[in-house]
């Protein structure tokens, strides 16, 4: 298994729709939860992150974690053309320790 | 600054050929990372440095794959022999103090016929 795993989609939604995407992990351990978002041909960049259990809103997107389940979601409000992406969400232990990806969700927002 | 640089951008080799693929950190950045993506396996993680010294190399494949980072501004990532297998592409990647918060460079695209 995985240590982080998300659904690879691809999720195709109408523009202005709320965007759900989602991920699971595997180890307790886990305090740093990260969103990066990949344009095509292009490298993954930091979207957000989150310590530990809890919401983090920037804008149209919030970041959410439940570490009871260990489940970790980023919803996007009023979603744009351009938000149309690979989502990968990440997770590591400390903050000077390696990263754990997962494979990405691609995600289509249709004009 | 320019952010993290790589080159080649694209790489087209035969099997059994050496491949060096470069990066150039953001400077001032503590750690780099070489990652490599494919469809099947997502982002791996290969080996990362913190100031220029090797800290997890446990994600290189095998002895086919070296990175080394003689100074805080310049590293490599070498595969010689070449294989198909090895066809993907290749990130860099740089971080400050928190490794959570990484910078990536735009990629080569490795093919090896």
């Amino acid at each position: 298994q995985k240590e982080v795993e998300q659904d690879p989609g691809p999720l195709s939604v109408p523009e202005g729709a709320i965007v759900s995407l989602n991920c699971t992990y595997s180890n307790s351990a886990f305090q740093y939860f990260m969103w990066y978002r990949q344009y095509s041909r292009k490298g993954p960049e930091l979207l957000m992150y989150t310590y530990s259990s809890g919401n983090k809103e920037d804008g149209r997107f919030t970041a959410q974690v439940d570490k009871s389940s260990k489940y970790i979601s980023l919803f996007i409000r009023d979603s744009q053309p351009s938000d149309s992406a690979t989502y990968l969400c990440a997770s590591c232990k400390n903050r000077d320790d390696k990263i754990i990806f997962g494979k990405g969700t691609r995600l289509h927002i249709l004009p | 600054d320019a952010g993290v640089i790589q080159s080649p951008r694209h790489e087209v080799t035969e099997m059994g050929q050496e491949v060096t693929l470069r990066c150039k950190p953001i400077s001032g950045h503590d750690y780099l990372f070489w990652y490599r993506q494919t469809m099947m396996r997502g982002l791996e993680l290969l080996i990362y440095f913190n100031n220029n010294v090797p800290i997890d190399d446990s994600g290189m494949p095998e002895d086919r794959f070296s990175a080394k980072m003689p100074n805080a501004s310049f590293s490599t990532l070498k595969i010689q022999p070449s294989e198909p297998r090895d066809s993907a592409v290749y990130f860099c990647a740089s971080s400050h103090t928190d490794l959570y918060e990484q910078y990536f460079g735009p990629g080569t695209r490795l093919t090896v016929t």
